[in-house]
């Protein structure tokens, strides 16, 4: 089945750390760039951060650089979000997604939610 | 800048046409995709690129774009319509990579 399933989420305190992880299957995991989006509760999509398949290629969105930081292991078919210093506003469903050609997200996971508070 | 913006929500009438617009710099340079959130669930994506849409999505679906606009438009809404609706395209600004529209609430009467 394809699909990509993220896990790592939970509730940590601000100023914390956390790494989310996303597992992929039934796709060419090696071929394809990445992205992690979330969503705060109640509110819009957000675009955090971007690989390509070789990981020679990385953005970030300006909320989180310099605090996260995405990675992976091609071996492993897993993409990582590196989440550190964490703040209230750092609360989210965090959905890792496929980047299809570099115009869209066409396979996303059901998402993780990620809780700072003390 | 690297924003897109969108009418917070729309209405339309069961069986009838709906069009959701998405507006910015960004779009005049790329093309803008759309994705459908229905409540407690991932996004789905229903266009992308200049009217593709990927499979399984049906063809009421459609997208174009002119200048700064982006628009999706729902010819002969269903009540499994209803949801949020996104739009998202590269950011010509050099700020960021990807940029998301602020949402677009459509609800099915």
């Amino acid at each position: 089945e394809v699909q990509l399933v993220e896990s790592g989420g939970g509730l940590v305190q601000p100023g914390g750390s956390l790494r989310l992880s996303c597992a992929a299957s039934g796709i060419t995991f090696s071929t394809n760039s990445m992205n992690w989006v979330r969503q705060a509760p109640g509110k819009g999509l957000e675009w955090l951060s971007y690989i390509t398949s070789s990981s020679t290629t990385i953005y970030y969105a300006d909320s989180v650089k310099g605090r996260f930081t995405i990675s992976r292991d091609n071996a492993k078919n897993s993409l990582y979000l590196q989440m550190n210093s964490l703040r209230d506003e750092d609360t989210a469903v965090y959905y890792c997604a496929r980047d299809w050609g570099g115009e869209a997200f066409d396979l996303w996971g059901q998402g993780t939610m990620v809780t700072v508070s003390s | 800048s690297s924003e897109l913006t969108q009418d917070p929500a729309v209405s339309v009438a069961l069986g009838q046409t709906v069009r959701i617009t998405c507006q910015g710099d960004s779009l005049r340079n790329y093309y803008a995709s759309w994705y459908q959130q229905k409540p407690g669930q991932a996004p789905v994506l229903v266009i992308y690129g200049k009217n593709n849409r990927p499979s399984g999505i049906p063809d009421r679906f459609s997208g174009s774009s002119s200048g700064n606009t982006a628009s999706l438009t729902i010819t002969g809404a269903q009540a499994g319509d209803e949801a949020d609706y996104y739009c998202n395209s590269r950011d010509s600004s050099g700020n960021h990579f990807y940029v998301f529209g602020t949402g677009t609430k459509v609800t099915v009467l």
